[in-house]
């Protein structure tokens, strides 16, 4: 089954943008993944649903600032205008035959 | 409005069982997938159990295999997960989710505490 990594932590400025990788293990780098987000004390929301040719679809009302991108095995999530409600966890996930697998993680800072 | 809503967390004792329930509402149930996800203290989150849409098939994560049992009622729009032979390492936040078939998880639950300790 595949694995997700994600680095442990990223950090950028208020306004700035940050681009967060999630990295599908090898052989598996065709996967479509989603990409969550908790901020502290929450519960996770979904963001959106990323494919290999960058395709995404954006769950209810999650700002256009957000947004994918894909190369190779590598699925980004960009954010942009960072606010300060941005500060969060970011987990990407995907699956396989009934199965979910998600990354570990990046805890976001906002600077 | 579409809710997932996880109820039955709490405390139990090494050797306990507990059953957690989801009931959902604003969408049609029984056309997803869905999903237990739970959250040990200060940890990521870990995949625990899925019960497909229309075809009724369950899978398991490898640390709760053949302690777990996941099930699902269409006609309450509810899903179950019972635990048996709890450990102190089952101790989390365990989050309901729904995926469409063959695709990611959508939506999530606000999740329920269970603790496990003597």
């Amino acid at each position: 089954q595949p694995v997700l990594t994600q680095s442990p932590s990223a950090s950028a400025s208020l306004g700035a943008s940050v681009t967060l990788t999630c990295t599908l293990s090898s052989g598996h780098s065709t996967y479509a993944i989603a990409w969550h987000q908790q901020q502290p004390e929450k519960g996770p929301r979904y963001l959106m649903n990323l494919k290999s040719d960058g395709s995404h679809n954006k769950g209810d009302g999650i700002p256009d600032r957000f947004s994918g991108s894909s190369s190779g095995a590598e699925r980004y999530l960009t954010i942009s205008s960072l606010k300060s409600e941005d500060e969060a966890d970011y987990y990407c996930q995907t699956w396989g035959t009934g199965l979910r697998v998600f990354g570990g993680g990046t805890k976001l800072t906002v600077l | 409005e579409m809710q997932l809503l996880e109820s039955g967390g709490g405390l139990v004792q090494p050797g306990g069982s507990l059953r957690l329930s989801c009931a959902a509402s604003g969408f049609t149930f029984s056309s997803y997938g869905m999903n237990w996800v739970r959250q040990a203290p200060g940890k990521g989150l870990e995949w625990v159990s899925s019960f497909t849409a229309g075809g009724g098939s369950t899978y398991y994560a490898d640390s709760v295999k053949g302690r777990f049992t996941i099930s699902r009622d269409n006609s309450r729009n509810t899903l179950y997960l019972q635990m048996n032979s709890l450990r102190a390492d089952d101790t989390a936040i365990y989050y309901c989710a729904k995926s469409p078939p063959a695709a990611a998880i959508d939506y999530w639950g606000q999740g329920t505490l269970v603790t496990v300790s003597s």
